[in-house]
């Protein structure tokens, strides 16, 4: 199996401009969870899906931030406008169903910088 | 409500010494505990998790934690440190019922040659 698909993996921007990133989870996973990471606050948990239905969007920082999932296999957030602050790593994890015991796999990242 | 502390943002240890990472939690229902390493430009992966079988979990790489209620604790220890053991440490904490996995801050290990 490839693992959870992350593109792109670096994203330079001005403040300012539209970015989409984008999550391929693994096949037959059904939970799929959108995090940030940054120095300052650690790992956020920005949303999350289960059967591409979206449960609870709580982190979200602000209506700048859009996450959909059309299908089971594809998964995009995105930030219009984006500004420097949401400089970070945004990582997508999916998980087999909801069960809180279950293993998060994550993908490897999309390093955003917002100049 | 849950949350996981860390105690200590860096630790440093010798090439062959003990590994021991802290973790305490809070959580008002029985706890499902998790440790994650990330190594650097990687995303997080499974070390071992607890969900209320043993008390003593075995991990990968020859880690392994030991779920303590009457300290609500979780830490996490290695015999022998290994150069390739360097990465980013963090517990987590969830409970069935939850979707959420609430991760703690993170401890970064350096190991000394």
């Amino acid at each position: 199996d490839a693992g959870v698909i992350q593109s792109p993996r670096h994203e330079v921007t001005e403040m300012g401009q539209e970015v989409t990133l984008r999550c391929k989870p693994i096949s037959g996973h059904n939970s799929l969870f959108w995090y940030r990471q940054t120095m300052m606050r650690g790992l956020e948990l920005l949303i999350y899906f289960n059967n591409n239905v979206p449960i609870d969007d709580s982190g979200m920082p602000e209506d700048r931030f859009s996450a959909k999932m059309p299908n089971a296999s594809f998964s995009t957030l995105k930030i219009q406008p984006s500004e420097p602050r949401d400089s970070a790593v945004y990582f997508c994890a999916s998980s087999f169903d909801r069960g809180a015991s279950n293993e998060q796999f994550f993908g490897p990242g999309t390093r955003l910088t917002v100049l | 409500a849950q949350s996981v502390t860390q105690l200590g943002s860096h630790v440093s240890v010798s090439e062959g010494a003990l590994v021991l990472l802290r973790c305490n939690y809070s959580s008002s229902v029985p706890p499902y505990l998790f440790w994650y390493v990330q190594y650097p430009n990687q995303g997080l992966q499974l070390l071992l998790k607890y969900t209320s079988a043993a008390t003593l979990v075995k991990g990968i790489n020859g880690f392994e934690a030991e779920f303590k209620k009457s300290e609500t604790s979780f830490h996490l220890t290695k015999p022998s440190a290994h150069m390739s053991d360097a990465a980013e440490y963090f517990c987590a904490v969830s409970a069935k019922g939850y979707d959420k996995v609430i991760f703690g801050p993170g401890t970064s290990l350096s190991v000394i040659p």
